[in-house]
């Protein structure tokens, strides 16, 4: 398996409303990435896992909140959101040549 | 922290030329430089990467250059084809790349039949 899976493609969610996105890869990469890309911008950095660990935050708010549960897996909890926060949310995965792949990202539009 | 800079935005050109996007970074640190393209509604995909032990790598049609003293790094793109319309993104990372990446604004590449 050569890729980043991304659950789910779609979400809409409310204000008051927790949820979380997936991500999965079974390459063996030891670093895991979340960014966020708005509409016509680049990819912006919110989170680095390095084997499991959370290794950098980029100051991003507290209703966001990843989590590691192995090696293979990457989630980010999502809690109390904000219209502004509707976004493209990317994974991405390194291995031992430090290049990244990325998921298909999932679309969350906050209402 | 890292600062990237790309031009142009925008880049049309007719199909068969040549095309160039040319970025700057800020950090000295930053060792590693990767290009990716994304198409509308796709994931970024990586299409060359160069590290800073490299002055120039190619790939087919595809070549990146690399000026450390100068702090830019370019992408070329010779034989453009339909396909390669899309938006492109430079980046730059230290610890090549563990850090995370930080993006340039990216470059909408149109090709003009």
């Amino acid at each position: 398996d050569t890729e980043v899976t991304q659950t789910p493609k779609h979400l809409v969610m409310g204000m008051t409303n927790k949820k979380s996105l997936k991500c999965e890869q079974h390459m063996g990469h030891r670093a895991m990435y979340w960014y966020k890309q708005k509409a016509k911008k680049p990819p912006e950095l919110m989170f680095v896992y390095s084997y499991e660990k959370l290794s950098i935050n980029e100051s991003v708010p507290s209703r966001f909140s990843p989590e590691c549960p192995n090696s293979s897996l990457l989630n980010l909890h999502l809690h109390a959101l904000q219209p502004e926060d509707s976004a493209l949310y990317l994974c991405a995965s390194s291995g031992s040549t430090d290049t990244q792949y990325f998921g298909p990202g999932t679309r969350l539009t906050v209402l | 922290g890292e600062n990237v800079e790309q031009h142009p935005s925008t880049l049309s050109v007719q199909e068969g030329d040549s095309a160039v996007i040319k970025c700057t970074y800020s950090d000295s640190a930053s060792n590693y430089f990767p290009w990716y393209k994304q198409e509308l509604g796709k994931r970024p995909q990586l299409i060359i990467d160069i590290r800073s032990n490299v002055g120039e790598k190619k790939d087919q049609r595809i070549a990146v250059t690399l000026n450390k003293t100068a702090k830019h790094f370019s992408l070329h793109i010779t034989e453009t084809q339909p396909e390669d319309s899309a938006v492109y993104f430079c980046a730059a990372s230290s610890r090549g790349g563990a850090d995370g990446l930080t993006f340039g604004k990216g470059t909408h590449l149109i090709i003009q039949p």
